[in-house]
């Protein structure tokens, strides 16, 4: 099936500093959309990208649909110690039904006071 | 507040007991899932359901069966638990929306279940 290449897999950062993540395909996704996971909490959806180009923010957290359908990136401006978590991504391939997500395997990100 | 709810939210059980787990929302979404969590695979989808009358197998369901009871509940069974099911369990919905937008994608999670075979 797809996969999706999540990295980097895990980040350390010192409180204050902005933080990027990203995930790729080789083959061309839809959506794009962009978890986050608290520890013993289930995923909660941060932002979806439709559209090719798309920038889109959420807070202090941007996200943007590449050009070539085939990748996206998620980042975090000013971090704070409550941005600790597993961020995950996950897209619908071109073709696929609509109920099938792939999900990339997440970024755990640390936050250092 | 619109939510989705799984019970229980651990559980620990022996191989070969029967477990179901139960997923209710109050989001009014027609779609319903349920995932498998394991560290290093990410989220793998087990069951999914467009409406009551609709239940589909995902790309795990071997060892699993569901019911949707209603439009807001929809369970996972496992009929004959074994060690290797141990895993978080997350519920999902989604809304086939009318929007050219695509909407339907966005899917929302439950708290989730842990679940521990022995």
């Amino acid at each position: 099936g797809q996969q999706l290449n999540q990295s980097p897999q895990s980040m350390f950062i010192q409180e204050g500093e902005d933080v990027s993540m990203n995930c790729t395909s080789s083959s061309i996704f839809n959506t794009w959309l962009w978890y986050k996971q608290d520890p013993g909490e289930g995923p909660v959806l941060l932002i979806a990208l439709y559209k090719a180009g798309e920038l889109t923010s959420n807070g202090r957290l941007t996200a943007q649909f590449g050009i070539t359908r085939k990748d996206s990136f998620l980042n975090i401006s000013a971090s704070i110690p409550s941005d600790v978590g597993i961020y995950f991504c996950a897209g619908r391939p071109s073709g696929a039904g609509s109920y099938q997500l792939t999900f990339g395997k997440g970024t755990k990100l640390s936050v250092i006071p | 507040d619109a939510d989705v709810t799984q019970t229980p939210r651990n559980r620990i059980t022996k191989t070969g007991k029967r477990i179901m787990l139960e997923c209710s929302q109050t989001k009014g979404h027609d779609r319903m899932y349920w995932y498998r969590q394991d560290p290093g695979l990410g989220l793998r989808l087990i069951y999914y359901s467009f409406d009551v009358k609709d239940i589909n197998k995902g790309e795990i369901s071997d060892g699993y069966s569901v019911s949707r009871q209603a439009q807001a509940k929809f369970s996972l069974s496992l009929e004959s638990a074994i060690p290797n099911q141990t895993a978080l369990y997350f519920c999902a919905t989604s809304d086939p929306g009318t929007s050219g937008r695509g909407t339907y994608n966005e899917q929302f999670f439950g708290p989730g279940t842990r679940l521990t075979v022995l």
